[in-house]
């Protein structure tokens, strides 16, 4: 038990399908992330929420769109998505968002396949 | 720009040692992270340095040199468990995490 849970684990979509990605965590953290992970490449920033405002959007197009409606749960937003999205998406959460040890705890990730 | 180096792949036996090397080049620094991450499961903390030297925890420990940008993380009696990739990250002078892209640890009997 990792203390944030991710959901769906494996979702497949079409480009022109809308989904939502969530993220739970019960850690009473007060940072909450979204990462991409793709095969061999550095884990990619695409949004943070501290205290439930959003402090940083990484030039993330807009077909991702994030919803933090308090500090325990995270949306990701998904529509017309292109093939090139399809990659490993992380939620992770930590104490703060600034820190110099700040250690994250990651969920075990929504697998996504854009069709 | 920021880079975080370390090698794609290792391969390694079963009740020997392994040295996973890291270097990195950022705008300042404020700590380095070790991550494990089996094949599909979470990224799991494995150890912080932010001061040089050496920290030991159990069977890994984790080696920072400032003045090099260089950090190794070192894993004593392989087990086939500790199979899995191996995450570094800096935190530079922003407080932004700068992640280098695993290294893939393969574990022989």
């Amino acid at each position: 038990e990792t203390g944030v849970t991710q959901t769906p684990r494996h979702l497949v979509m079409g480009m022109t399908n809308k989904k939502s990605l969530k993220c739970e965590q019960h850690l009473g953290h007060n940072a909450m992330y979204w990462y991409k992970q793709s095969a061999k490449k550095p884990l990619e920033l695409m949004f943070v929420y501290n205290f439930k405002e959003q402090t940083e959007n990484n030039s993330v197009p807009s077909r991702f769109s994030p919803e933090c409606p308090n500090s325990s749960h995270l949306f990701l937003h998904l529509h017309t998505l292109q093939p090139e999205d399809s990659a490993l998406y992380l939620c992770a959460s930590s104490q703060e968002a600034v820190s110099g040890a700040n250690v994250l705890t990651f969920g075990a990730g929504s697998r996504l396949t854009v069709l | 720009g920021q880079n975080i180096d370390q090698p794609t792949e290792m391969t390694a036996t079963e009740g020997a040692i392994v040295q996973i090397n890291c270097t990195y080049q950022t705008s300042g620094f404020n700590g380095l992270f070790w991550y494990q991450q089996h094949a599909g499961e979470a990224p799991t903390f494995l150890s912080y340095n932010v001061l040089d030297g050496l920290e030991e925890k159990g069977r890994f420990s984790s080696f920072l040199s400032r003045s090099k940008g260089y950090s190794y993380l070192l894993l004593k009696e392989l087990q086939m468990k500790d199979s899995a990739s191996y995450l570094c990250a800096v935190t530079d002078s922003n407080y932004q995490l700068i992640w280098g892209a695993g290294t893939k640890l393969i574990i022989k009997p």
